[in-house]
C-alpha cells in the first residue's frame, strides 16, 4: 500500500515566504514525523506529531494533523534558501519495531 | 550530540559480490534499523532488531540479506551476492526509548 504520499512533489517558492507540503497515509498510526533531506544526504529528523494532538509547532515549523482525513500538513515560514531539501512525512506501524513507512516526499527550492 | 555513524559513505562493487555495510547507532539505544532509498525514490524499510534479533522486516528483506550485531557498538548489514538493483543509499537508524528514530548519514551502494 501507498503510505504517506506528500503534494506537491515539487514546491519553489522566493526567500521569506511560506512553504505548505501535505501528507496522505492510508492507515491507523501511532505518530507522524517530518524529517528533511539535502541532496544526497541522510534524514534529518524535524518534529512529531502524536496522534493524539492535532498542531504542533517548533520554531519555524507547524505541523498539523488530521487523523479523521488522515493527512498532515508541514508549514515552514519565512523561509530561507537553507531550507532548500526534500521533505518526507513518515509515519510508524503497527509493528512491535515501530518501523517507519515514508512517503514520496515534496522537493522545496527557496530562491534567494 | 550522539549520532549515528554509518561507514563506509560510498561503496562501488561488482555485481554477484558480497558488501558488509557497517553502522554504529547512538549507545543506549535499543532499536536498530535499515532502510534503503533507490535515486529519486522513496525511503524503503528492510528490517528491525531488537534484543540481539531481528523483529520484522519487510519483503525486500530476503535471503540474500543479513544483520548482525557483532558487537556492543556495530551494526552490519550484508548483502551476499549484490544485484544491479541492490543500486542505492542504504541508512542505518536507531532508536531509544522514544518514538523518533535518529539516521546515520547513509552509504551509497553502486553496484557494476
Amino acid at each position: 500500500s501507498q503510505q504517506g504520499e506528500e503534494d506537491p512533489q515539487a514546491l519553489s517558492i522566493q526567500e521569506g515566504e511560506n512553504a505548505t507540503m501535505n501528507c496522505s497515509y492510508k492507515t491507523s498510526i501511532n505518530n507522524l514525523q517530518w524529517y528533511r533531506q539535502n541532496s544526497g544526504r541522510g534524514l534529518v529528523h524535524l518534529i512529531l506529531i502524536r496522534s493524539n494532538e492535532r498542531e504542533k509547532h517548533s520554531g519555524r515549523l507547524r505541523v498539523t494533523l488530521d487523523t479523521s482525513k488522515k493527512s498532515s500538513s508541514l508549514l515552514i515560514t519565512a523561509s530561507r534558501a537553507a531550507d532548500t531539501a526534500s521533505y518526507f512525512c513518515a509515519t510508524d506501524a503497527s509493528g512491535s519495531a515501530r518501523q517507519l513507512t515514508f512517503g514520496s516526499g515534496t522537493q522545496l527550492t527557496v530562491l534567494p | 550530540e550522539p549520532e549515528v555513524t554509518q561507514t563506509p559513505s560510498h561503496q562501488v562493487t561488482q555485481m554477484g559480490q558480497e558488501v558488509i555495510l557497517r553502522c554504529v547507532p547512538i549507545s543506549n539505544h535499543l532499536y536498530f534499523y535499515w532502510y534503503r532509498q533507490i535515486l529519486g525514490q522513496k525511503v524503503e524499510f528492510l528490517v528491525s532488531f531488537y534484543n540481539n534479533e531481528i523483529s520484522e522486516k519487510s519483503e525486500i528483506f530476503d535471503d540474500q540479506f543479513s544483520v548482525e550485531r557483532p558487537d556492543g557498538s556495530n551494526f552490519t548489514l550484508k548483502i551476499r551476492s549484490t544485484k544491479l538493483e541492490d543500486s542505492a543509499m542504504y541508512f542505518c537508524a536507531s532508536r531509544g526509548q522514544g518514538m523518533v528514530e535518529f539516521f546515520g548519514p547513509g552509504t551509497r551502494l553502486t553496484v557494476l
